[in-house]
C-alpha cells in the first residue's frame, strides 16, 4: 500500500514569508508526528497528534509554528514569518497507536529560507 | 523531560571492521526501537526491543536492551559499505505519554574500502 507522502518535496521561500507543509499519513494510522532535521543533525520532535486527543505541541520551537490535523488524515505544518534558521528538512511520520508500533516516515520536505 | 543520548556521534571504519553504537536514556523505557537513515533518505525502522536484557539479531546486526531498560546497543559485525548511514535509537517512556517516541541523537557511520 501507499506510504507516508509529503508535499512539496522542496520549498524555497524568502525570509518573512509563510509556508505550509503537507503530510498524508498511511491510511488507518491514528498517530502522526512532525520532526525537523537540520543538515547533519538528529531528529527534533515538533508535534504529535493521536486520534481526537489534544496534540502534544511541546516541541514547537516558537509561536510561528503551528500544525493541524483533520481527523485521522492529512496534517499541515505552518511556519509563519519564516527565518533562515527554519531551513531544514521537515519529516512527517505516522503509526498505529500504541507502545508497540513503529513509525513510518515520509520522504520529507526540504525547506530553504533565503 | 526524557533525554536519549547516543555515542559516538560519528564513526569511520574500514569495511570488514565491527561497529557499535550505544544508546542511553535518562529514564526507564518501556521499549526501544532502532532506525537507520541512509544519506539523503528518511529513517527506516529496523527493530524493537521490549524485554529487559533482550537480544535480537538481524544477519550481521545485533541489538541489545539493557537489564535496567535504560540503555541499548547496536553492534554490526564485519561492516559493509551498505551499512553507511545514521543509526537512531528511539525510546518510549515507562510512564506518562506511553506512545510518544523520543529519538536519540544518532550515530553516523561511514564505511570505506
Amino acid at each position: 500500500g501507499a506510504g507516508v507522502s509529503q508535499s512539496p518535496s522542496n520549498k524555497v521561500t524568502e525570509k518573512g514569508k509563510d509556508v505550509e507543509l503537507r503530510c498524508d499519513p498511511i491510511s488507518g494510522h491514528t498517530a502522526l508526528y512532525w520532526y525537523r532535521q537540520r543538515l547533519g543533525q538528529g531528529l527534533e520532535f515538533l508535534i504529535y497528534f493521536q486520534g481526537n486527543s489534544a496534540p502534544d505541541k511541546s516541541g514547537l520551537p516558537s509561536d510561528r509554528f503551528s500544525a493541524e490535523r483533520t481527523g485521522e488524515s492529512v496534517s499541515t505544518l505552518t511556519i509563519q514569518r519564516t527565518q533562515q534558521e527554519d531551513s531544514a528538512v521537515y519529516l512527517c511520520a505516522s503509526s498505529l497507536w500504541g507502545p508497540g508500533y513503529e513509525q513510518y516516515f515520509g520522504p520529507g520536505t526540504r525547506l530553504t529560507v533565503t | 523531560g526524557q533525554q536519549v543520548m547516543q555515542i559516538p556521534q560519528y564513526q569511520h571504519v574500514q569495511e570488514g571492521e565491527d561497529f557499535t553504537t550505544y544508546c542511553n536514556s535518562s529514564t526507564t523505557l518501556s521499549n526501544i526501537q532502532w532506525y537507520k537513515q541512509r544519506p539523503g533518505g528518511h529513517p527506516v525502522f529496523l527493530i524493537q526491543l521490549v524485554k529487559s536484557g533482550e537480544v535480537k539479531k538481524q544477519k550481521r546486526l545485533t541489538f541489545q536492551f539493557g537489564e535496567a531498560k535504560k540503555n541499548s546497543s547496536l553492534h554490526i559485525t564485519a561492516t559493509q559499505t551498505t551499512d553507511v548511514g545514521t543509526y537512531f535509537c528511539a525510546g518510549r517512556g515507562a510512564t506518562g505519554t506511553a506512545s510518544k517516541l523520543t529519538f536519540g541523537t544518532g550515530t553516523r557511520l561511514q564505511v570505506t574500502l
